[in-house]
């Protein structure tokens, strides 16, 4: 089982560009998240789905997208990168009651 | 809505010895999970340790344990013997058990103490 997979590890964008951040489990897992860790801040939700074809925004959605077209796929895309989406991005997935399974993360900086 | 606060920023302890960090949380629930989960240095997030509220018996992993108090709203993490393998940060997190009230199982976290482990 590779569990959460997350691609790139590491990416640098220039203000304005798009790019998207890719999360596959292989769980089965219906429910998937999308956080960012700032520094001092923990982790902050931008968008969440419970299913192929539903997803909901979290608390900071704002210069985010999303889309969840099978179970096992939850990209996030940003349009228009600004350094205030300079982050580390976790993808996690959980099949309810239980515990989160995590992606290793993406270093983005947005320069 | 949920919150969960975890009021140590960092802390420190000697090689062999005895740390707790703290958590309180805020919720209406009466059903919930609450989570410990470690971040070293490598980024990944580890699953430390879970507790049901529904659960009296407080979860203990090997050299970790929690103490659950349900009705304070408080469940700190106890690191016993500790090792330098356990310096990372530490993120306390909440989510409930019955999907209700617009709460689809959201996963809310602490914002994390940073644990050091001097030899």
């Amino acid at each position: 089982n590779a569990g959460v997979t997350q691609t790139p590890k590491f990416r640098i964008l220039k203000i304005g560009q798009s790019m998207t951040l890719q999360c596959t489990q292989d769980m089965n897992h219906n429910y998937m998240y999308w956080y960012r860790q700032d520094p001092g801040m923990g982790l902050k939700l931008i968008y969440y789905s419970v299913g192929a074809g539903i997803t909901d925004k979290g608390e900071v959605p704002n210069g985010y997208n999303v889309s969840r077209s099978t179970t096992e796929d939850f990209p996030l895309r940003l349009e228009l990168a600004a350094p205030s989406q300079t982050s580390v991005y976790f993808c996690a997935s959980t099949q309810p009651p239980f515990e989160a399974f995590f992606g290793q993360g993406t270093r983005l900086t947005v320069v | 809505a949920q919150t969960v606060t975890q009021s140590q920023p960092e802390m420190s302890v000697q090689e062999a010895e005895t740390v707790t960090l703290s958590c309180t949380y805020d919720t209406s629930e009466s059903d919930y999970y609450l989570f410990w989960y470690k971040q070293p240095p490598s980024r990944q997030m580890i699953l430390v340790i879970r507790q049901e509220a529904y659960k009296q018996q407080n979860a203990t992993e090997n050299r970790f344990s929690v103490n659950f108090q349900k009705a304070a709203k408080s469940f700190s993490l106890k690191i016993s013997d500790s090792q330098l393998g356990d310096a990372a940060m530490y993120f306390c997190a909440y989510r409930p058990i019955i999907n209700s009230g617009g709460s689809n199982y959201k996963l809310t976290f602490g914002k994390g103490t940073l644990l050091t482990v001097n030899p």
